[in-house]
């Protein structure tokens, strides 16, 4: 079975603080996602990964950025996190085909 | 510009009866589509897939149809289970952009007992 983990479940950070999320995916994918899920606004992508140090951004990169220097790991970074970025975010793998295998999410509040 | 639109927020049905949640989309070039379920604070996971060659897709008790002319797909859900209450999503891939997907906004099913 695929293996997606994400660093933390739950997190609470203070506007302007950076924030680093992890993404680690066990099944050697290519592919990798960034998204944020929002009530009403379904999952946005944000970033994705289609191999080491390999980036495209998404529909909603602003006030982020990413980091694949490994093919296994994908992180997310809030350079300067802001309270409208108070969202559950999800990563993603995937190899090749259609299919996408998602990690728990992490919620993220920030203050 | 919403691609891959989801109607109906919600849906509510009764235990054994069947659920039909819909999905249209707007681009001509989806030629994969997927749906997803999501339970609260999980990430979604992998449901049931249609390729634009079919119209049919089968797995147990889930049934995705596919209309290409309506640009329509639906997922039949026979018989609902209170356990099948979960956030829907439709997704859509387009050939050749490394399959990135792009997703509804997803429907709320509640199975009740």
């Amino acid at each position: 079975d695929v293996k997606v983990t994400q660093s933390s479940r739950y997190l609470v950070k203070r506007t302007g603080e950076k924030v680093f999320l992890e993404c680690v995916q066990d099944m050697d994918h290519e592919n990798m996602f960034w998204y944020r899920q929002d009530p009403g606004l379904g999952l946005r992508l944000i970033y994705f990964s289609y191999d080491v140090k390999m980036k495209e951004k998404g529909d909603i990169p602003e006030g982020y950025s990413v980091s694949r220097e490994k093919k296994e790991r994908f992180s997310l970074i809030l350079e300067s996190a802001s309270t409208n970025q108070t969202s559950m975010y999800l990563c993603a793998s995937q190899q090749g085909v259609e299919t996408q295998y998602f990690g728990p999410g992490t919620r993220l509040l920030v203050l | 510009d919403q691609q891959v639109k989801q109607n109906s927020p919600s849906l509510s049905v009764q235990e054994g009866r069947i659920s039909i949640l819909n999905c249209d989309y707007t681009n001509s070039m989806f030629d994969y589509f997927l749906w997803y379920k999501k339970y609260p604070a999980e990430g979604p996971t992998f449901l049931i897939s249609i390729s634009s060659i079919k119209d049919k897709n089968e797995d147990g008790r889930f049934t995705v149809f596919l209309n290409k002319s309506a640009k329509h797909l639906s997922l039949h859900i026979v018989p609902s289970q209170p356990g099948d209450s979960a956030v829907y999503f439709c997704a859509a891939a387009l050939k050749g952009s490394n399959y990135k997907l792009t997703f509804g906004k997803g429907t709320l099913l509640t199975v009740n007992p």
